[in-house]
């Protein structure tokens, strides 16, 4: 079990640009949630799918944001655009997926927007 | 909407004190609720967790009892080392219509102890 990876673990961009971060799921896990933190708070919920499906989307995910998991293992989360305020760590975790499951988290990919 | 909610930071100790983070969580459903650890430049990692009233999760020294009657979930440590030095998550699951299939997080509480 080599548990969650994101790459990549750091990200600078200027604003308007857009960017890629990808997510490797513990091997089976069927869910695979996108969080975001900023600093000095909590992560907040962005989005999550079982195996291929996108269940949930928060009001946080704008229209620049999209996620997918085309084969139910990897995930991307791209964001179209960057503006200032998407600087934030962007963290996945991934679940097996039978209910009150834990979560396990990835190092997360720090966004910084110039 | 659901909610969880710690006790204002940081927290700054003495090697071997006493360690209590308190954590409130708002009661729709019946959620269940985890403690997790952040060091500087890292993802979380689990601590404890407990799934139901009375449950208590312990690690590595550390426990939370599931408190239904309170709605708290407060972290305890007998005697903190220089290495429990971290950001310190209390999160709520539950599965309802507000809170979907997800987790949610308190603020963090940041502590640092001292030798």
């Amino acid at each position: 079990d080599t548990g969650v990876s994101q790459n990549p673990r750091h990200k600078i961009t200027k604003r308007g640009q857009n960017v890629t971060f990808r997510c490797d799921p513990i091997s089976e896990h069927n869910r695979l949630y996108w969080y975001r933190q900023t600093l000095g708070q909590g992560p907040e919920f962005l989005t999550y799918f079982q195996n291929e499906a996108q269940l949930e989307k928060s009001r946080l995910l704008s229209d620049r944001f999209s996620a997918e998991r085309p084969k139910g293992s990897f995930s991307t989360l791209e964001i179209q655009r960057t503006e200032q305020g998407d600087s934030a760590m962007y963290l996945c975790a991934s679940s097996t997926g039978t209910g009150r499951e834990t979560q396990y988290f990835g190092p997360g990919t720090r966004l910084l927007v110039l | 909407g659901d909610s969880v909610t710690q006790m204002e930071g940081p927290v700054t100790l003495s090697e071997e004190a006493f360690l209590t983070i308190n954590c409130t969580y708002t009661a729709t459903g019946y959620p269940s609720l985890f403690w997790y650890v952040q060091y500087p430049g890292e993802g979380l990692q689990l601590l404890l967790k407990a799934t139901k009233a009375d449950d208590k999760g312990s690690n590595k020294g550390f426990e939370a009892t599931y408190r239904k009657e309170t709605t708290s979930f407060h972290l305890e440590k007998g005697s903190v080392q220089v290495s429990d030095s971290a950001v310190y998550f209390c999160a709520r699951w539950g599965k309802s219509e507000t809170s979907g299939s997800r987790l949610t997080f308190g603020e963090g509480t940041q502590l640092t102890v001292n030798p």
